[in-house]
């Protein structure tokens, strides 16, 4: 049961224009989100993160926005840039419990020339 | 400082096997927590040693098994390889135990590229 999920394996945006990663999730008892970032042959690298308690934030070209009442959280990357294609991770967390970290299955962002 | 190292970053064996992977953290941290990568089922915790404890597990088989020692160096083990075992093995590590926020973000390795043949 997959309870962080991304549904949109791929997604192919053009240099410049908006990109924006989705990711929905069931379980309403989470209450941090995080985004992931993944080049071929490396780790993961942590990208940006919001808390429950907040809406949207903003780390220079990328924003998360967390709709609650929907249980679903965006990523937004505006001017989208070559260096963007990789694969992005979703990720949901306990704020308050010493517990794993779930990760969605990811989408492979294509950033075009 | 040199982040997270795994070796090896590629493996090769057959069915019925064992393997054991290696992950060295980023100096000064104590946590260290695995996960598989497979294009079907995305990311998936397999556990989280610190100082040399297991805290936590995610849902996988007896088969998969690990430890942590004193210089907080971890290595996992999987007995009885399986064709479905292949996937890239990832360890993340950071300076204390629990996800995030109540640490700082994990630092992932590279990663070990396991082919079960």
């Amino acid at each position: 049961d997959q309870q962080v999920k991304q549904n949109s394996p791929s997604l192919s945006v053009q240099e410049g224009r908006i990109s924006i990663l989705n990711c929905d999730y069931t379980n309403s008892m989470f209450d941090y989100f995080l985004w992931y970032k993944k080049y071929p042959a490396e780790g993961p690298t942590f990208l940006i993160s919001i808390s429950s308690i907040k809406d949207k934030n903003e780390d220079g070209r990328f924003t998360v926005f967390l709709n609650k009442s929907a249980k679903h959280l965006s990523l937004h990357i505006v001017p989208s840039q070559p260096g963007d294609s990789a694969v992005y991770f979703c990720a949901a967390c306990f704020m308050n419990r010493d517990d794993k970290i779930i990760f969605g299955k990811g989408t492979r962002l294509h950033i075009l020339p | 400082k040199a982040g997270v190292t795994q070796t090896p970053r590629y493996l090769i064996k057959t069915r019925g096997q064992q393997v054991t992977l290696s992950c060295s953290p980023i100096s000064g941290h104590r946590s260290v927590s695995w996960y598989q990568q497979t294009p079907g089922q995305g990311l998936q915790f397999l556990f989280e040693y610190f100082s040399e404890t297991q805290r936590n597990k995610g849902n996988f088989p007896g088969r998969f098994s690990g430890r942590q020692f004193s210089n907080s160096r971890s290595e996992m083990n999987v007995s009885t390889l399986e064709l479905g075992d292949s996937a890239l093995y990832l360890c993340a590590s950071s300076t204390v135990a629990g996800a995030p926020p109540s640490t700082d973000t994990q630092y992932f390795g590279p990663g070990t590229r396991l082919t079960v043949l």
